[in-house]
């Protein structure tokens, strides 16, 4: 199975302030990679995929990039509805799988 | 508009079966392939299932092969998961969610609002 791998685990941030997280797959995923806000309590959000393609109706702030193995989530300018936890899944192999999350907090 | 709604979880004790359901509305349900995916309380997310639009294509994840089945009634715009020989580690919230496939790849675009499943004696 491909393993994700994400880093940080978690970061503390204030709005205003760009953002970078970043994904790693364990073999080359081409840009077979999504990426998801999630919310406690509340069910993953897409925000990107195919690496880099802004899903509808998400803000322009979040950008994706990358290809390989190598994936970066940035967000521009943090706003306050923006601290939640970010993960990253690989759909290039079965099983699907997912990067542990990266918790975005103030 | 696009929704999913998720049914059936609840406590079971160790060694239960448990049928999940996924309701779909505000799309045409037959032409997406369809995925059940868990989050463990605390914990990251796992991929569980697909199922294709005709319901003749599916996968597991290692760790629900032999235990779970996942199944589609089109008629009926829903989509299912029958869960035996649960354990305590299966204990999560189970999501439903639609995987389009877009310049290709699949995604999971929609999800619905989760269901809990408590496996514990």
């Amino acid at each position: 199975d491909i393993q994700m791998t994400q880093s940080p685990s978690s970061l503390s941030a204030s709005v205003g302030d760009r953002v970078t997280i970043t994904c790693r797959a364990s073999r080359t995923i081409i840009n077979y990679l999504n990426w998801y806000q999630q919310k406690p309590g509340k069910a993953p959000n897409l925000l990107i995929h195919a690496g880099s393609t802004l899903q509808n109706g998400v803000p322009s702030r979040f950008s994706g990039s990358g290809s390989g193995t190598n994936f970066t989530l940035t967000i521009s300018s943090l706003q306050p509805e923006d601290f939640a936890t970010y993960s990253c899944q690989q759909s290039y192999y079965t099983p699907f799988t997912f990067g542990p999350g990266t918790k975005v907090d103030i | 508009q696009v929704q999913l709604v998720e049914s059936g979880g609840g406590l079971v004790k160790p060694g239960g079966s448990l049928r999940l359901s996924c309701a779909a509305s505000g799309f045409t349900f037959s032409d997406y392939y369809m995925s059940w995916i868990r989050q463990a309380p605390g914990k990251g997310l796992e991929w569980l299932s697909y199922l294709n639009g005709g319901g003749g294509t599916k996968y597991y994840a290692d760790s629900v092969k032999g235990r779970f089945t996942i199944s589609r009634d089109n008629a009926r715009n829903s989509l299912f998961l029958e869960m035996h020989s649960l354990r305590a580690d299966d204990t999560a919230v189970y999501f439903c969610a639609r995987a389009p496939l877009r310049l290709g790849a699949y995604s999971f675009d929609t999800w619905g609002q989760g269901t809990l499943v408590t496996v514990s004696s």
